[in-house]
């Protein structure tokens, strides 16, 4: 099975900072990748597919990007509404699977 | 509006069973792959199986294969998840997720889950 590793497992940051939060798969998985939000108490959401795709509705400063096997996802000018934990899912070959979550949390 | 209901989580005792629903509304069921995903109290995100939009075929995790099923009936918009011989770390909210198939190289990629449930939560003890 492909293994997903998330960096940092936490991040403290304030309101207009710029987060990166990083994702490595076990074996190439080419660009089948999606990254996912979840906040508290609620589902998770996609924001980010193809590795680098927005999703409809996402706001722009969700941006993604790698291929391969190192992944990254970075969002800008941090708000409220951002603080939240964050997956990265590869669907590159079953199972599918994702990566064990970063909490991004106001500093 | 799209929209997935799941129904059926409960409290089982180790070596039950369990059948989840997921009801399906605001699209067209039968043209999409579903997908289950659980996750565990505190924990992160599991992707438990996934079934091809005419239910020919179906991909499970290890840690579920030849215990749990994944179903559908298209014409009452209905996913299924027959959970058998639970276990105490089947322990989870578990949902139901929306998948988009992508066509590569011959090869099918369903690459992205974009309308969730809201989770059924299933609770294996004695």
């Amino acid at each position: 099975d492909i293994q997903m590793t998330q960096s940092p497992s936490s991040v403290s940051a304030s309101v207009g900072d710029r987060v990166t939060i990083s994702c490595r798969a076990s074996e190439t998985i080419s660009s089948w990748l999606a990254w996912y939000q979840q906040r508290p108490g609620q589902a998770p959401q996609l924001l980010i597919y193809s590795a680098s795709s927005l999703q409809s509705g996402v706001p722009s400063r969700f941006s993604g990007n790698g291929s391969g096997t190192d992944f990254a996802l970075t969002i800008y000018n941090l708000q409220p509404e951002d603080f939240a934990t964050y997956y990265c899912q590869q669907s590159s070959s079953f199972p599918y699977t994702f990566g064990q979550g970063t909490t991004l949390d106001i500093k | 509006e799209v929209q997935l209901l799941e129904s059926g989580g409960d409290l089982v005792q180790p070596g039950g069973s369990l059948r989840l629903s997921c009801a399906a509304s605001g699209f067209t069921f039968g043209n999409f792959a579903m997908t289950w995903v659980r996750q565990t109290p505190g924990k992160g995100l599991e992707w438990v199986s996934l079934i091809t939009h005419s239910g020919t075929n179906s991909y499970y995790a290890d840690s579920v294969q030849g215990r749990f099923a994944i179903s559908r009936d298209n014409s009452r918009e209905i996913l299924y998840l027959q959970m058998n011989n639970l276990r105490a770390e089947d322990t989870a909210v578990y949902f139901c997720a929306k998948s988009r198939l992508a066509v590569a190289g011959g090869r099918q990629y369903f690459y992205r889950l974009d309308v969730w449930g809201q989770g059924t939560t299933v609770t294996v003890s004695s």
